[in-house]
């Protein structure tokens, strides 16, 4: 069965440390891979999407993530991260030929002020 | 905002009862997808319409049926209800029907609680 996995569950910084968050997914032929955040009370909102080309991809407020397809990867950084970042995080995979969203477990991140 | 919208934002109700959930897509979207957020299960995808037919399947429940009209929207509706159901329900739209270069908008949820 097709697997999203993202290793950290909580994850407490302070701010201005960097961040790194695990997403590996377990499909080997092409995929879509997304990062949502869904901050304390509301809804999902796309971080970045990969789809094809440079696999080194920038999204909102200073993310980015790097597809490793060798690795099935697709981590999630920010060299430094503020308070307002404290959300969940959620990776997400679709494999073309199965037409379906694979979301991964959440990772909770705190950023202490 | 998202353009994605749901109604109701809160719904509580009694087990064995039936409700009905709401989405309204982003204007042009085609799409529309329910998925179930819980503690214990994380956020599960139940199932997709694309154009008024059914697309993908996901961890849906016999109990849940879904379908989209006409107009785009959509409704989730869960019937028998138990304590388990209790849970976020989203709603995400997208253009695309299929996997290639899709991307999903999310709605605000409708929180559900089953006494």
């Amino acid at each position: 069965a097709q697997s999203v996995s993202q290793h950290n569950h909580h994850v407490i910084l302070s701010e201005a440390a960097s961040l790194e968050l695990g997403c590996n997914y377990s499909y080997g032929g092409t995929v879509n891979l997304f990062w949502y955040v869904q901050y304390p009370g509301q809804h999902l909102q796309l971080l970045l999407k990969y789809f094809s080309g440079d696999p080194l991809v920038k999204g909102i407020k200073g993310f980015e993530a790097e597809f490793i397809k060798s690795k099935f990867s697709f981590n999630l950084r920010k060299p430094s991260v503020q308070w307002s970042d404290t959300a969940e995080y959620f990776c997400a995979v679709i494999p073309y030929n199965f037409n379906k969203f694979y979301f991964g477990s959440g990772t909770k991140l705190n950023v202490k002020p | 905002d998202s353009g994605v919208t749901q109604t109701p934002k809160h719904l509580i109700t009694a087990t064995g009862q039936r409700v009905t959930l709401r989405c309204s897509p982003r204007s042009g979207d085609l799409s529309v997808y329910w998925y179930q957020q819980s503690l214990d299960q994380g956020l599960q995808f139940l199932i997709q319409y694309y154009n008024g037919e059914e697309r993908a399947k996901g961890n849906i429940l016999e109990r849940f049926s879904a379908q989209q009209f006409p107009d785009l929207h959509s409704e989730l509706n869960l019937s028998s209800l138990e304590l388990g159901d209790s849970a976020l329900y989203f709603c995400a739209s997208s253009v695309l029907g299929g996997a290639a270069y899709n991307e999903q908008f999310f709605g605000p949820g409708t929180r559900l609680t089953v006494l």
